[in-house]
């Protein structure tokens, strides 16, 4: 199975901060059509996980593009500028390219 | 508006057995691949199972293979998954999704206890 390594596990910030949050596979997430599936989530609190970025980088409908994603093969970044109070909850990675695997969650908190 | 619905969790014992719907409205169901996936409590996610559009080819994680079962019924838009040979461990919340997970369940309980 494919590893998924989350880093940090956790992140307090204060509102209107920019963060990062790293992800890195065990694998290269390239798949045969060389379309790279890693997918970034977020599940706020009591709610079910929402997608915000497909495909490294391609923002899902109605993400602010306070939302970013980048990296290649096996090292992911989500890079979110100008945090607001909305955006905390836990932020997960997920690669579809082999069986999928989320990784471990961020949590992000309000210092 | 896109929408899945689970349903058929509960409390249950160690060795028993159940299944899950999932309802979904909203797209074609019979034109996309569907997932189960699950989260124990104050944990994290954990892909279970994918099953093609057609039902031909079915995917496990290997905490499950050989006791649960994804299943697919096109004519009625529902996806299933049968649990067999329940353990405490299986406690969690379980959430289906489209294909690429871009569309969830709001999740259904299942709990495991004596």
């Amino acid at each position: 199975d494919v590893v998924m390594t989350q880093t940090p596990p956790s992140l307090s910030v204060a509102i209107g901060q920019s963060v990062s949050i790293s992800c890195k596979s065990s694998q290269s997430l390239v798949a045969r059509d060389k379309i790279t599936y890693l997918n970034w989530l977020l599940q706020s609190p009591g709610r079910s996980p929402k997608r915000l970025i497909y495909q490294v980088s391609k923002l899902d409908s109605g993400v602010p593009d306070r939302f970013s994603g980048s990296g290649s093969e096996k090292d992911f970044t989500l890079k979110i500028s100008r945090v607001e109070a909305e955006d905390l909850g836990v932020y997960y990675c997920l690669q579809g390219t082999h069986s999928p695997t989320f990784g471990g969650g961020t949590k992000l908190e309000l210092k | 508006e896109v929408q899945l619905v689970e349903s058929g969790g509960g409390l249950l014992k160690p060795g028993s057995s159940l299944k899950l719907s999932c309802v979904v409205s909203g797209f074609t169901f019979s034109r996309y691949g569907m997932h189960w996936i699950r989260q124990a409590p104050k944990k994290g996610l954990e892909w279970m199972a994918l099953i093609y559009y057609d039902g031909r080819s079915r995917y496990y994680a290997d905490s499950v293979k050989g006791r649960f079962t994804i299943s697919r019924d096109n004519s009625k838009n529902t996806l299933y998954l049968e649990m067999n040979s329940l353990r405490y461990e299986d406690t969690a919340m379980y959430y289906c999704a489209k294909s690429d997970f871009d569309h969830w369940g709001q999740g259904v309980m299942v709990t495991v206890s004596s």
